[in-house]
């Protein structure tokens, strides 16, 4: 079965401090890929990030941060120095590499509240 | 710019009374999307058009329907809206390079409520 478990319903931090969002997945595909995306309040979901099961290479992009470790089946997601346009909803997600219809298994989604 | 537009953002109907959510993008993607998102859930797919290959996801009710008249365009149907079909329907296009592993691109959104 595939799986994407976000542990943590909400957080809330102030701001410039540095948080962790978790995602442990489940598949028993060789080939899949993971993705995160950020849903502000307005709705829309925006796309952050994607990696292939065959990279384990973590990847900065500005303040942002991803470590992937296929041992422990997680693809966490850090924001450094947080601000408060940081706060929204921000998924995980997993797509089966074999997938004929790129469907997404999304995560419950993690509340992020950074206070000023 | 290039996206994925959806009209309405708000949208309010009555029990029962049919309604259709429009989808369009700029993006020449083959893939486009519908997902239904209740409140302070994930999203759930609904189905998805490759070209003009239609595919419905099993646990997806009869009530909802959907049409491509071109490449561009995207539309949702719901028949008889009841009251737990109120939520967020997101429209998202993606282009398939390989299996599938490419981004969707996703609209803002209409946010539908039944009276």
């Amino acid at each position: 079965a595939q799986k994407v478990t976000q542990a943590q319903t909400e957080i809330s931090v102030v701001e410039k401090e540095d948080v962790t969002l978790d995602c442990v997945y489940e598949t028993r595909d060789t080939t899949y890929y993971l993705f995160w995306y950020k849903q502000p309040p307005s709705g829309e979901l925006v796309f952050l990030i994607r990696r292939n099961s065959f990279d384990e290479q973590n990847e900065i992009s500005g303040r942002y941060s991803w470590n992937f470790q296929k041992s422990t089946s997680s693809f966490n997601f850090t924001i450094t120095a947080s601000q408060v346009v940081d706060s929204a909803v921000y998924f995980c997600a997993l797509q089966r590499g074999s997938s004929n219809t790129g469907k997404l298994i999304f995560g419950q989604g993690t509340t992020l509240q950074v206070k000023p | 710019d290039a996206m994925v537009i959806q009209n309405p953002r708000y949208q309010v109907t009555q029990f029962g009374k049919p309604v259709t959510l429009s989808c369009s993008q700029t993006l020449n993607h083959n893939v486009m999307y519908w997902y239904q998102q209740k409140s302070s859930q994930a999203p759930k797919l609904l189905f998805h058009y490759y070209d003009k290959d239609f595919n419905n996801e099993a646990d997806t009710p009869d009530n909802f329907q959907s049409r491509r008249p071109n490449t561009s365009f995207c539309f949702l149907d719901i028949r008889s809206p009841g009251l737990g079909d109120a939520a967020m329907y997101l429209c998202a296009t993606s282009k398939p390079t390989g299996p599938f592993n490419q981004p969707q691109h996703f609209g803002d959104g209409t946010r539908l409520s039944i009276l």
